[in-house]
């Protein structure tokens, strides 16, 4: 069975700081896929980035990175110079190989202050 | 380019009222996924569909809920009758897989129809 646990329900930082959001994630599967999604005061979820199980390469784009690390089974991502505009709910997810739902975590709120 | 489009938007019924959601994917895409986003939940799939025909429904709470693809650009999702249980978020996402193969389609939301049941 696949899960994602997102052990951080809730982080507030002061704008300016960087942040880390934590992501674990079970799956019997070879190949499989990493998702993290933003859900802003909204409500709506936004894509935000895509890794697959054989590129551990971590990525960064702007203020956002991501560290794959499949010996930990975790797919981290940190925001640096944090903004209030980035205050929202953030979603780790799995999937296997094959057009197959979505496994998500609970969420982690991030609450930047000013 | 429209992204996925979901009506509506907001839905207050009284228990026992039939509510019918819409969701049309995106242009091109071939796969639609309806889940259920609650505070108690998070977000759980409720059915998917891979060119219109249902794969998954093991999500779909009981009977009373039931999902229709009848052509590529359009899905519904019915509950009849509703009950205050069925208060939620309901997503609709769509994914598109490139001919030839390969497995490296996003699932891409619509806004979401936030539904309250009375």
């Amino acid at each position: 069975a696949q899960k994602v646990t997102q052990a951080q329900t809730e982080i507030s930082v002061v704008e300016k700081e960087d942040v880390t959001l934590d992501c674990v994630y079970e799956t019997r599967d070879t190949t499989y896929y990493l998702f993290w999604y933003k859900q802003p005061p909204s409500g709506e979820l936004v894509f935000l980035i895509r890794r697959n199980s054989f590129d551990e390469q971590n990525e960064i784009s702007g203020r956002y990175s991501w560290n794959f690390q499949k010996s930990t089974s975790s797919f981290n991502f940190t925001i640096t110079a944090s903004q209030v505009v980035d205050s929202a709910v953030y979603f780790c997810a799995l999937r296997n190989s094959g057009n197959t739902p979505l496994v998500f975590g609970k969420g982690t709120r991030l609450s930047v202050i000013a | 380019d429209a992204g996925v489009i979901q009506s509506p938007r907001h839905e207050v019924t009284e228990m026992g009222q039939e509510v019918t959601l819409r969701c049309k994917p995106i242009s091109g895409h071939n796969s639609l996924f309806w889940y259920r986003q609650t505070m108690m939940r998070g977000l759980e799939l409720l059915i998917y569909f891979n060119n219109n025909v249902p794969i998954d429904d093991s999500g779909m709470p009981e009977d009373r809920f039931s999902a229709k693809m009848p052509n590529a650009s359009f899905s519904t999702l019915k509950i009849q009758p509703s009950e205050p249980r069925d208060s939620a978020v309901y997503f609709c996402a769509s994914s598109s897989r490139p001919y030839g193969g390969g497995n490296t389609d996003t699932q891409y939301f619509g806004p979401g129809t936030r539904l309250t049941v009375l």
